[in-house]
């Protein structure tokens, strides 16, 4: 069945330490996203890839960094310079040619990730 | 700016009863999609319904189905013989037609009561 992972599940760190949080995908989507959910904030983007060794900041990337090194993976880095990296992580991907039939977005499971 | 408001925070039915949730959002741009996504407590998130801008003919799935209003940047979802199973937090959504970039509305948390 094609989807995306995200794991883990669950993830502690210490402050002040680095945390990759992975995203693969086989539904061989070009465009791949990251959000980070708060209570009450919705869905916000972090980074955004449109293609294989390409991508945009999004509207909160400060503290965080991404690489698209291959169509299928679209690996987050929390970095120590975020602030308040505690959150719900989703990943998600999407095929951005027109003539696709679907136009959303499909949605890892996600990642909480908490920071003490 | 493109923006997405849903002013629903919280809101609860009857099991078997109708809800509709609200949103609205805000785009100069003329061709775009809307979806409306369900996060149930698992935080998965589940694409209930979309939209395409040009298409005048509200999306119906199932129970769920849209009243698509162009000219007033409306797009409510209206959810007929509410199941427990509907219990989860809602987001509006829009993608512009040739762009990447989603807009997500905060959500409303929906509450089925037996």
């Amino acid at each position: 069945d094609g989807g995306i992972t995200q794991s883990p599940k669950y993830l502690f760190r210490k402050e002040g330490q680095n945390v990759t949080l992975s995203c693969e995908q086989n539904l061989n989507h070009d465009a791949m996203y990251w959000y980070r959910q708060d209570p009450g904030q919705g869905l916000r983007l972090i980074y955004y890839s449109q293609i294989v060794n390409d991508f945009q900041k999004g509207d909160i990337a400060e503290g965080y960094s991404v690489s698209r090194e291959k169509k299928e993976s679209f690996p987050l880095t929390v970095t120590s310079a975020q602030k308040n990296p505690t959150a719900f992580y989703l990943c998600a991907s999407r095929d951005p040619d027109a003539r696709a039939k679907a136009y959303e977005q499909y949605f890892g499971p996600g990642t909480r990730l908490t920071v003490t | 700016a493109q923006t997405v408001t849903q002013s629903q925070p919280e809101m609860s039915v009857q099991e078997a009863e109708t809800v509709t949730l609200s949103c609205t959002y805000d785009t100069s741009e003329n061709n775009y999609y809307l979806f409306w996504y369900k996060q149930p407590p698992s935080r998965q998130m589940i694409l209930v319904i979309r939209q395409e801008a040009y298409k005048q003919q509200n999306a119906t799935e199932n129970r769920f189905s849209v009243n698509f209003q162009k000219a007033a940047k409306s797009f409510s979802l209206k959810i007929s013989d509410s199941q427990l199973g509907d219990t989860a937090m809602y987001f509006c959504a829009f993608v512009v037609y040739t762009g990447n970039q989603f807009y997500f509305g905060t959500g409303t948390s929906l509450t089925v009561i037996p």
